[in-house]
């Protein structure tokens, strides 16, 4: 049972345009979602987080926005750079991250030049 | 920046040796995780401790075992290494709230 999902695999976006990434999410009880990006051989590097009192938040080039009616949240990054280009992880937790993170199965993005 | 380290970062063993992955955070954080993940994969919770003396089974079964003696350090440890174990293993530490910080990972490869 898959409590975070991301259904791309993966997203190709061309350099400067704005990267959208989407994540659904079953679990009633998740307060607290998280945005990580990894690159291969590394451990994920945490981007951004929201908590379920806000619908968005941003940070530079980085904007998460939570829908909780629909259990959806979404990563914009604009402009896009080449430098983006990784696997982005969403993750959900419980008790305002209290409780172990959940991760969906990732989306691969490529930024063409 | 993350104060959170393993080692190795590579290793590569035969079939029936007994290993031990080394994580260690200097954050003084309470809580410890290791994730596995296969390439393409989501990251699978296979154990975590909220704090000394106490570790928990993950969502994903695992014949690995860990042990929390210090704050800082979380070892994980393989008895008797087999292919199927051929991996990348992530250690990650958070505070009681918040997000969590992961160390570099090992790609463990069994032969």
């Amino acid at each position: 049972d898959q409590q975070v999902k991301q259904n791309s695999p993966s997203l190709s976006v061309q350099e400067g345009r704005i990267s959208i990434l989407n994540c659904d999410y079953t679990n009633s009880m998740f307060d607290y979602f998280l945005w990580y990006k990894k690159y291969p051989a590394e451990g994920p590097t945490f981007l951004i987080s929201i908590s379920s009192i806000k619908d968005k938040n941003e940070d530079g080039r980085f904007t998460v926005f939570l829908n909780k009616s629909a259990k959806h949240l979404s990563l914009h990054i604009v402009p896009s750079q080449p430098g983006d280009s990784a696997v982005y992880f969403c993750a959900a937790s419980a008790y305002r991250g209290a409780q172990k993170l959940v991760f969906g199965q990732g989306t691969r993005l490529t930024i063409n030049p | 920046e993350a104060d959170i380290y393993q080692t190795p970062r590579y290793l590569v063993i035969g079939t029936g040796k007994k290993i031990t992955l080394e994580c260690s955070q200097t954050m003084g954080h309470d809580k410890m995780y290791w994730y596995q993940q296969d390439p393409g994969m989501e990251l699978h919770l296979i154990h975590y401790s909220y704090g000394v003396n106490s570790t928990e089974k993950g969502d994903l079964s695992s014949e690995s075992t860990v042990s929390r003696i210090r704050t800082e350090h979380f070892p994980l440890t393989l008895e008797s290494a087999r292919p199927s174990h051929t991996s990348q293993y992530l250690c990650a530490s958070s505070a009681s709230v918040g997000e969590a910080f992961f160390g570099q990972g090992t790609r463990l490869t069994v032969v």
